[in-house]
């Protein structure tokens, strides 16, 4: 069975321009968690999608925004970016809500 | 305000030489606690989950336990591909919610 697929990889950006990183869960996994981990800060929950809804959202400003489509397939969006957006981008993926997290590799963001 | 502290930050093990990593939590309705290996490059990879003080479990050279403001991981007899960060985290709050509140790790470097 594949596992979270995250795409790309890498990205490197300059400060005002906007990404959008993209997640594939688990084939059957309905819900879909986003996170930002920097050395300093450590793991932050950006938001959680679940058949289509964001059921939750961490404490981030507005210009981070994300959906989930009827597949499942989750996307996040970073609009003007700054260069404290520098991080690794994890998206996580679950069968139901309140289970374990299955993790991607990440997406690693620099902002320039 | 919801607060999941790890220690040591790092730690240095010789091949053999048992040891225990800490977590320790604040947090408000606790409903799971989840302890995490991530290596480098990677994303986080499950490893426990944890629900009620008193509660233990094991996988190969790791134990995990909980009480009621603290979680230990016991590594018993290391070999060097147990060198990784482990991460602590804590599901909290109103149920429904997946979110997961992370500590910032503990890095094991385990030396033959």
């Amino acid at each position: 069975k594949a596992g979270v697929t995250q795409t790309p990889r890498y990205l490197i950006k300059t400060r005002g321009q906007q990404v959008t990183l993209s997640c594939s869960p688990i084939s059957g996994h309905r819900s879909v968690s986003w996170y930002q981990q920097t050395p300093g800060q450590g793991l932050q929950f950006l938001f959680e999608y679940f058949s289509e809804t964001q059921r939750n959202k961490g404490n981030f400003p507005g210009r981070f925004s994300g959906r989930q489509f009827s597949n499942s397939r989750s996307e996040m969006n970073v609009s003007t970016l700054e260069l404290g957006d520098s991080a690794l981008y994890l998206c996580a993926s679950s069968w139901q809500v309140n289970e374990k997290l299955f993790f991607g590799s990440g997406t690693q963001l620099s902002v320039l | 305000e919801d607060q999941v502290t790890q220690s040591p930050e790092a730690l240095r093990l010789q091949e053999g030489e048992s040891s225990s990593l800490n977590c320790s939590y604040t947090v408000s309705g606790l409903r799971g606690l989840f302890w995490y290996r991530q290596d480098p490059g990677k994303g986080p990879e499950f490893l426990f989950t944890l629900y009620s003080a008193g509660e233990e479990k094991e996988k190969e050279r790791l134990k995990a336990t909980l009480t009621k403001k603290e979680s230990f991981l016991h590594i018993t007899a290391p070999k060097p591909e147990d060198s990784a960060t482990y991460l602590c985290a804590v599901q909290a709050g109103e149920t429904g919610a997946n979110n997961l509140f992370f500590g910032t790790g503990t890095r094991l470097t385990v030396i033959p």
